[in-house]
């Protein structure tokens, strides 16, 4: 079973919300790890978007919209990226990535589609 | 202003040795905190870290490549190396290096553009 799971694709319609989530594997709780986000569009190397550990303890990348927030969800043993007012410039493919035994870890990637 | 930027061969032999380099300015890797990191992404697929070194030499790897990696840095010159062993079709792929500055927000702030390998005899 893969470390970080995330759905291979997600669709949501401009304007709306759309969560993208990025499950920990059984056995590796979500709240002791900090979680990272990156936006990666065709033809280009990924994007910082933000960090999350908690309420207190997040970071948000430089210039990126607040439209963009992280949380997790405990129950689900998950990380969430949270995009508000979708635009159509917010298609794109998502990664999180955690630091875990030694090594960064990525999820397999969430291809967001805004139509 | 950082800059990275990766070289290599764009086709490489099953078996043989691939050697890829990235070169960067407008920091020090001789600085507290600065690490970077080389990361592959096969064409439409996920992203995979494989290697980090940081600026006091520590080193880590992928453990599913562990075998075959070495990473390796030239402060003098600005590049941190990186050999792959054994190459195989599976490992075509573009391969990307990317920085972080633990002593500021730690997070991969930096990326080149990457260069793409291709495995095929």
């Amino acid at each position: 079973q893969a470390v970080l799971t995330q759905p291979s694709s997600l669709s949501a319609s401009p304007g709306a919300s759309a969560s993208l989530t990025c499950t920990l594997r059984s056995g590796i709780n979500v709240d002791t790890y900090r979680i990272y986000w990156y936006q990666q569009k065709p033809g280009s190397p990924p994007q910082f978007l933000l960090n999350y550990k908690s309420d207190s303890d997040n970071k948000q990348g430089s210039g990126v919209p607040s439209r963009f927030s992280g949380s997790k969800d405990v129950s689900a043993n998950a990380g969430i990226l949270l995009i508000s007012g979708l635009q159509s410039d917010d298609e794109a493919d998502y990664h999180c990535m955690i630091w875990h035994s030694a090594a960064w870890v990525f999820g397999g990637g969430t291809k967001l589609t805004v139509l | 202003q950082v800059t990275l930027r990766e070289s290599g061969p764009a086709l490489v032999k099953p078996t043989q040795t691939l050697t890829v380099t990235c070169t960067f300015s407008g920091f020090s890797l001789n600085a507290g905190g600065m690490s970077m990191s080389w990361i592959r992404q096969p064409p439409g697929k996920a992203l995979e870290w494989l290697a980090r070194i940081d600026w006091d030499d520590s080193k880590y790897y992928a453990t599913s490549l562990k075998t075959r990696l070495t990473i390796s840095k030239d402060t003098s010159k600005n590049q941190v190396v990186l050999t792959m062993a054994n190459m195989d079709p599976v490992d075509t792929a573009t391969y990307f290096c990317a920085r972080i500055d633990f002593s500021g927000d730690g997070h991969f702030d930096f990326w080149g553009e990457g260069t793409l390998v291709t495995v095929s005899s």
